[in-house]
């Protein structure tokens, strides 16, 4: 079936880094664009970054940008999200989900999350 | 960016029908149609129940509709039965390529 596996959470100190991925089964993965998107301990939701199906064309938000990256390897049907300089702020559930395409900027299918945690 | 404002909470009893509005500005969502409203159970990932404003996925019931008019999107959900008591989130496009989701409406079924 359609499916996306998040994995690479857990505990972090400040400033320290973290690879998240997102594994997908169940469809043509090359096909789609792809986003992360987090939601912190009972807040709501945060976009993160958002990929093109070739990766050649990304998105982040401002409160990510110049400290994460989004990448993705097609031949392995995977998704990535690099994590560096870390804050307590970053602190969330990260899901990845798969844009729709048609039309854009909607996202049908998500995983099941991973938490991230940034504390000393 | 700052998020899209959405009610806190909204409550209606089973049966009848709630709105949840979703208010932006000219540069999200009273510019573009790529609205999208997100259902979300405790504990569970989000689920798309409308996109471009008012197009329902296959398979998420007709009791939902999406309209908007302005700066200002809305979800009804009519019919409302205990299964619809979730959060709800609306998101949309912005000018600066990026996406922008509401603050979230917590529904309660009395």
């Amino acid at each position: 079936q359609v499916q996306l596996v998040e994995s690479g959470g857990g505990l972090v100190k400040p400033g320290g880094s973290l690879r998240l991925s997102c594994a997908a089964s169940g469809f043509t993965f090359s096909d789609y664009y792809m986003t992360w998107i987090r939601q912190a301990p009972g807040k709501g939701l945060e976009w993160v970054s958002y990929i093109s199906n070739s990766g050649s064309t990304i998105y982040y938000a401002d409160s990510v940008k110049g400290r994460f990256t989004i990448s993705r390897d097609n031949a392995k049907k995977s998704l990535y999200l690099q994590m560096n300089s870390l804050r307590a702020e970053d602190t969330a559930v990260y899901y990845c989900a798969r844009d729709q395409w048609e039309p854009p900027w909607a996202f049908d299918i998500w995983g099941q999350g991973t938490m991230v945690t940034v504390s000393s | 960016q700052s998020a899209l404002t959405q009610p806190a909470s909204v409550s209606g009893s089973p049966g009848q029908s709630i709105t949840i509005s979703c208010t932006g500005t000219s540069s999200d969502l009273g510019g573009y149609n790529y609205v999208s409203w997100y259902q979300q159970h405790p504990g569970k990932a989000p689920k798309l129940m409308i996109y471009e404003v008012s197009n329902r996925p296959s398979g998420v019931s007709n009791r939902f509709s999406g309209s908007k008019s302005g700066n200002t999107a809305s979800l009804t959900i009519s019919g409302l039965q205990a299964e619809d008591e979730a959060d709800y989130y609306c998101s949309s496009y912005t000018s600066n390529i990026t996406l922008v989701f509401g603050t979230g409406t917590n529904i309660t079924v009395l």
